[in-house]
């Protein structure tokens, strides 16, 4: 079983709409998480830290839950620009916290 | 402006011979990783570094080397060990290493077989 899970999508999406989209992970003891941003060809880009809170970033909502061990972003009111693949990213419970990164989730936001 | 630099951004390898992807960082960084990413999969770790003069392997290291010899300098060796070396390569830092420090990285190198 790999360490992070996200479907792949591609989540076709209308733009203004809301999307949301979930990633588990494996480890129980994992400590911090990410959402990553990455374009096509591109370097991965930090979209948002994920607290035990939940916390929000304008459109952008990203949700913990820790019992069922998943991770959530969700945005609202779609832009054509938010057309990118979202890596969910896990640091481990060892001792310097390695970072474990999902494969992706494609979003397309259609006009 | 503040940032990490790989180069080149595209990169040819002929059988048998050794090549390398230049990173540098100017954010001054303690901590340096290289990760290799394959269509549909997550990035995988190579090696890293926490300091100067020290790095460690990470879960696909065989095939590859690195050095750090000055904490904004961490270049990757692709050696001929390196039996399937096509891959979109990805330098990163951060402050120090540690899960709840985030990685930033640079534009990524292109590295295929000719």
């Amino acid at each position: 079983r790999k360490e992070v899970e996200q479907d792949p999508g591609p989540f076709n999406v209308p733009e203004g709409a809301t999307v949301a989209f979930n990633c588990t992970y494996s480890n129980s003891a994992s400590q911090s998480f990410f959402w990553y941003r990455q374009d096509c060809r591109k370097e991965p880009k930090l979209l948002m830290s994920v607290y035990s809170s939940g916390n929000e970033d304008g459109r952008f909502t990203a949700q913990l839950n820790r019992a069922s061990q998943y991770i959530s972003l969700l945005i609202r009111d779609s832009k054509l620009s938010d057309s990118a693949t979202y890596l969910c990213v896990v640091a481990g419970a060892d001792s310097w916290g390695k970072l474990q990164f999902g494969a992706g989730t494609q979003v397309v936001v259609t006009p | 402006d503040g940032g990490i630099t790989q180069s080149p951004k595209y990169l040819f390898r002929k059988e048998g011979q050794n090549v390398t992807l230049s990173c540098e960082q100017n954010l001054n960084h303690d901590a340096m990783y290289w990760y290799r990413q394959d269509p549909g999969q997550g990035l995988r770790l190579i090696y890293y570094s926490q300091i100067v003069n020290d790095f460690q392997k990470g879960d696909i290291a065989e095939g590859y080397s690195v050095s750090r010899e000055k904490k904004e300098s961490f270049p990757l060796t692709v050696t001929s060990a390196q039996k399937n070396p096509t891959a979109f390569y990805l330098c990163a830092s951060s402050i120090a290493v540690g899960g709840n420090q985030p990685q930033h990285f640079g534009d990524g190198t292109r590295l295929s077989i000719l």
